[in-house]
């Protein structure tokens, strides 16, 4: 089946801790996304990425770090600079950086 | 800037007609896309809207005013399983880009 996964579903960290969410699809999209979704939000983006080896910081990307070393894969490492780290984190691809989205199944991360 | 209005909630009855509003205002638009997304789940496609006019897909239809920074989605034959949240996402920046911004989105409630 091709799609996009996201592990774990639940996610729970101490305070100071780094956390790394990841995000693999194998529909062979070139672009990816991490948002994240906080309650009487919108969506809000953290980093993209156009293409294998390349991304870019979106509207919130402090506290945040990314890599893309492979087309399929696209981790989010939520630092302990990250002043308000719980939240429901959603990754999304598209066929190229011009077209529809799709969203994985998100991972919903708690720091205590 | 990027300013996206939708209403909070909205209650309708099964088998109904329900209409949610997205009003909008940026600079560069370059698409409008609804997606539905259950209680903690992922958002998922509904439509793309880039030119004025009415697009029709089974029970969903989506409706775009650029002059008026305004679109619509309209359900019809409203089910059970239509209780939700939608979201309208603006796409805006340099041609190209995809870069979507998101609303709130509108909890909708279907009751028998």
């Amino acid at each position: 089946d091709g799609g996009i996964t996201q592990s774990p579903k639940y996610l729970f960290r101490k305070e100071g801790q780094n956390v790394t969410l990841s995000c693999e699809q194998n529909l062979n999209h070139d672009a990816m996304y991490w948002y994240r979704q906080d309650p009487g939000q919108g969506l809000r983006l953290i980093y993209y990425s156009q293409i294998v080896n390349d991304f870019q910081k979106g509207d919130i990307a402090e506290g945040y770090s990314v890599s893309r070393e492979k087309k399929e894969s696209f981790p989010l490492t939520v630092t302990s600079a990250q002043k308000n780290p719980t939240a429901f984190y959603l990754c999304a691809s598209s066929i190229n950086y011009q077209e529809t989205q799709y969203f994985g199944p998100g991972t919903r991360l708690l720091v205590l | 800037g990027q300013n996206i209005d939708q209403p909070t909630e909205m209650t309708a009855t099964e088998g109904a007609i329900v209409q949610i509003n997205c009003t909008y205002q940026t600079s560069g638009f370059n698409g409008l896309f609804w997606y539905q997304q259950h209680a903690g789940e992922a958002p998922t496609f509904l439509s793309y809207n880039v030119l004025d006019g009415l697009e029709e897909k089974g029970r969903f239809s989506s409706f775009l005013s650029r002059s008026k920074g305004y679109s619509y989605l309209l359900l019809k034959e409203l089910q059970m399983k239509d209780s939700a949240s939608y979201l309208c996402a603006v796409r805006s920046g340099p041609t190209g880009a995809n870069n979507l911004f998101f609303g709130t989105g509108t909890r909708l409630t279907v009751i028998p």
